[in-house]
């Protein structure tokens, strides 16, 4: 499997500001993820994050909250824009492969651990 | 809408006394069903993937088995090491994995 780096690991913001989580992979990827995990919940995928153009966010998130690049096969990053503490959670970023038309097993970075005050 | 849960919420264990923990599944199309386990602070770890009903897996202490509407996780004589949060995932969409909120197992000495 992969190895997955994020960056931050972890971080304190005030309300208001933005911050930028990358997540980079050793290997070429084809599909990358992000999802959420609130405090005591599961995990909700945000988006996927598509080489070489915009990407796919699920029911419930936005672009502009919640921008994300992915300018090669290895590296993405997503924005948590305008910060509230609403928005503490720790973002995972995943990663997956298609073997054909079938995608494969998706595995995860460590996490960025996000509290916002 | 696809819906995963598992139960329990929480199960403490002697170390060696064996049990299961449940996920049961509604999903239209199911491509796989996933089992991750996680630890505090850190991101979930793969452990198996089932496609059918009637496969099986192993690895270690850990056995997953799968049916139409549910999978189990069989932990034979855990050990404390093995404690940690399992969580579910299945995938219905071409992309999408759609977890449950886990179960979180404390192994005592």
């Amino acid at each position: 499997s992969a190895v997955i780096s994020q960056k931050p690991s972890r971080d304190i913001c005030q309300r208001g500001t933005s911050l930028t989580i990358q997540c980079q992979v050793d290997s070429q990827v084809t599909m990358m993820f992000w999802y959420r995990q609130q405090p005591g919940q599961s995990l909700t995928l945000i988006a996927t994050a598509n080489q070489g153009s915009e990407a796919t966010y699920e029911s419930g998130f936005v672009i502009d909250k919640f921008p994300i690049s992915r300018p090669n096969l290895t590296f993405s990053t997503l924005t948590v824009s305008n910060m509230s503490p609403e928005d503490s959670s720790i973002y995972l970023c995943s990663v997956g492969s298609l073997a054909g038309a079938v995608q494969e097993t998706q595995y995860f970075g460590p996490g960025t651990r996000l509290l916002v005050l | 809408e696809d819906q995963v849960t598992q139960s329990p919420e929480a199960l403490r264990l002697q170390e060696g006394e064996s049990s299961s923990l449940n996920c049961s599944y509604t999903v239209s199309g199911l491509r796989g069903l996933f089992w991750y386990r996680q630890d505090p602070g850190k991101g979930p770890e793969f452990l198996f993937t089932l496609y059918s009903a009637g496969e099986e897996k192993e690895k270690e202490r850990l056995k997953a088995t799968l049916t139409k509407k549910e999978s189990f996780l069989h932990i034979t004589a855990p050990k404390p090491e093995d404690s940690a949060t399992y969580l579910c995932a299945v995938q219905a969409g071409f992309q999408k994995l759609v977890f449950g909120t886990g179960t979180r197992l404390l192994v005592s000495p």
